[in-house]
Order: C-alpha cells, then sequence, then structure tokens
C-alpha cells in the first residue's frame, strides 16, 4: 500500500537557520504530493503541493520538488523565523483502488529559537 | 466565506456517555473524513464519505459511528465514552479528486473522565 516516510523531530533550529524536512514515499500510480502545517491549538493547514513529477511548490519561503527519480518531496526553506514554529506533514493521494484517500507521514516538528 | 467547523472545541465528559462530535463545511466538497490524533501527533484516519449516504471506516478500528444525510455536515457519534476515546478529533473535507488538498476544522479535544 501508499505510504509516507518523513524524519523524526522535534528539528531544533535558530533563527535565520536553513531548513530541511525530508520526506520520502511509495504509491501505486502518480500521486499528488502535499505539505501540511499545524500550528498549536489547530488544525492542519496546505502550505504547498505538487501533482507531477519535477513539479515545485512554494508558499510562505516554503519549497518542495516533486521528484519521481528518488520518489521524494522534501521541504525547505532558506531562512526560519520563530513563527514557523509547528509540526509539518508530508502526505500523498494516490488512487488506490480508486479511493484518493490520502496517505500522512508521522509528522515533524519544528522548533526555533531567537 | 467558505470555511469548516467543529464544535465543541473542548468536551470533558463522563465514562458511559453519549457524545456527538459536530462538523461542518461551507466548500460543498463531497469528500469528508475523521481523523483522531494522537499525542505524538500522527493522524489516523477513523472514517471517511465521498457524499451523502456515504459512509467508509478508516484505517483505525473504532466504536463511534459516522452520518451523512447532507452534503455539509458530517457528525461523529461515540455511544458509550470511555477514557481510551480521549484524544484530539480532526474534521477535514476535499473535492473528489485526488490532486484536491483536504481543508482541516480546528478540531475537537475530548477528554473522558
Amino acid at each position: 500500500g501508499d505510504s509516507v516516510t518523513q524524519m523524526e523531530g522535534p528539528v531544533t533550529l535558530s533563527e535565520e537557520a536553513f531548513l530541511t524536512i525530508n520526506c520520502t514515499y511509495t504509491a501505486t500510480g502518480y500521486p499528488s504530493l502535499f505539505w501540511y502545517v499545524q500550528y498549536p491549538g489547530e488544525g492542519l493547514q496546505l502550505l504547498l503541493k505538487a501533482t507531477k513529477a519535477d513539479d515545485k511548490g512554494s508558499n510562505k519561503g516554503f519549497e518542495a520538488t516533486y521528484r519521481k527519480e528518488t520518489t521524494s518531496f522534501h521541504l525547505e526553506k532558506g531562512s526560519v523565523q520563530v513563527s514557523d514554529s509547528a509540526v509539518y506533514f508530508c502526505a500523498l493521494s494516490a488512487s488506490s483502488g480508486g479511493s484518493y484517500i490520502p496517505t500522512f507521514g508521522r509528522g515533524t516538528s519544528l522548533i526555533v529559537h531567537p | 466565506e467558505a470555511d469548516i467547523y467543529q464544535t465543541p472545541r473542548y468536551l470533558v465528559i463522563g465514562t458511559g456517555k453519549k457524545i456527538t462530535l459536530e462538523c461542518s463545511q461551507t466548500m460543498g466538497h463531497d469528500k469528508m473524513y475523521w481523523y483522531q490524533q494522537d499525542p505524538g501527533m500522527e493522524l489516523h484516519l477513523i472514517h471517511y464519505s465521498y457524499g451523502v449516504n456515504s459512509t467508509e471506516k478508516g484505517d483505525l478500528s473504532s466504536e463511534s459511528t459516522v452520518s451523512r444525510i447532507r452534503t455539509e455536515h458530517f457528525p461523529l457519534t461515540l455511544e458509550s465514552a470511555r477514557p481510551s476515546h480521549t484524544s484530539q478529533y480532526l474534521c477535514a473535507s476535499s473535492e473528489l479528486a485526488a490532486y484536491n488538498e483536504q481543508f482541516f476544522g480546528p478540531g475537537t479535544r475530548l477528554t473522558v473522565l
């Protein structure tokens, strides 16, 4: 079945540091890939997405490129801020018997210190 | 404004009580989902729906039930709450196609004493 593996956290960085959160996946067919962010006390919200190979999703300084050859969708940001502290989820949506039910990674907590 | 709502946000209840967690969306989405989120943050899909009169069980075995009588409304019911049901419950909705993202509600934090 489909699966998503993302790096375990917490990831602890100083403000203005470079961020990478790794995400790899296994899926049948051609999945769409997503990064969601969850701030404390809130639900998840879409951060960015990519729907085909070599697409780059970007939003709020975050980027991720759909790499079919390495089945990866790593999240990057050049300079993190304290306000980026949150939990980040990688997810895919693919046809599994026609259901298109999303599969999520286990989440990576990011803590940014001033 | 298009949105997805969950009520209540917080609920503390005694063992054996029947409870219903409400979820409504104003976006006209066909697909709706319920997730249980454990303290380690992982999401577990417990129920989903493709549209009116459609309900399916998810990956996590759950003693809850759902109904989908109207497109916008997807309530989750626990007939007899137990301490093991203590968790965060998240509702989400999306359009049918795989490339469409999910929209999540703010969650209901349930504590069963």
